[in-house]
């Protein structure tokens, strides 16, 4: 099956400076890879996602980049706000597995 | 449009026990997926549900299991229970590629 790597653990931030975190995937017939973040004790919620025949997407402060050479992608967040503090987890998915797995997560932590 | 919608929001149970979380998908969407979300884990698959049938499991043992109905909302059914079961349990609804995620039931096993 596929193996979702998450990195890193934890990264810390000032505020206004950017944070990108990164995943790498197995499989390469994985075609779909959503970001969610989730804050203390809420639901994961999708703030962004790429689909494999495109190599970035950009949406206000937070873009996600696709490498599927290399089989890696990232998350991009600029001018970072005390209120991006959350814990964000990379997934991917697949036509041929048909469920998503999830990176074990980062946990951003932005100071004011 | 209502969103994916869980309950109940708490449980108690003790071991030994078996509990039933529900769950009632995102309108449009078919497709109901169940995780495990440990404290300070990421969400674990159990298993997902479409045309009222299991589609894909996890890592589970058979003591969880699950029901979709004709409606597309869901039951997760748990047996036997554990300690380690507990944890906050997210439905999460779809269509083709975009996945949801429900405010989750969180269980503590005593």
């Amino acid at each position: 099956g596929e193996n979702v790597e998450q990195h890193p653990s934890t990264l810390s931030v000032q505020e206004g400076d950017s944070a990108v975190i990164k995943c790498t995937y197995s499989d390469s017939a994985s075609n779909y890879f959503p970001w969610y973040k989730q804050e203390l004790g809420k639901r994961p919620q999708l703030i962004i996602d790429i689909r494999s025949n495109v190599g970035e997407k950009k949406d206000q402060r937070i873009a996600v980049t696709l490498n599927k050479t290399a089989k890696h992608f990232s998350l991009h967040i600029t001018e970072t706000q005390p209120e991006d503090s959350a814990v964000y987890f990379c997934a991917a998915w697949g036509n041929n597995f048909n469920k998503f797995y999830f990176g074990s997560g980062t946990k951003l932590n932005v100071k004011p | 449009d209502a969103g994916v919608t869980q309950s109940p929001t708490h449980l108690i149970k003790t071991r030994g026990q078996q509990v039933t979380l529900r769950c009632s998908p995102k309108s449009g969407h078919d497709t109901v997926s169940w995780y495990q979300q440990a404290l300070g884990q990421g969400p674990q698959f159990i298993f997902q549900y479409y045309e009222e049938e299991e589609r894909q499991r996890g890592n589970f043992p058979d003591r969880f299991s699950g029901h979709q109905f004709p409606n597309y909302s869901s039951e997760l059914n748990v047996n036997a229970l554990l300690l380690g079961d507990s944890a906050l349990y997210l439905c999460a609804s779809s269509q083709e590629y975009e996945q949801f995620f429900g405010p989750g039931t969180r269980l503590t096993v005593l």
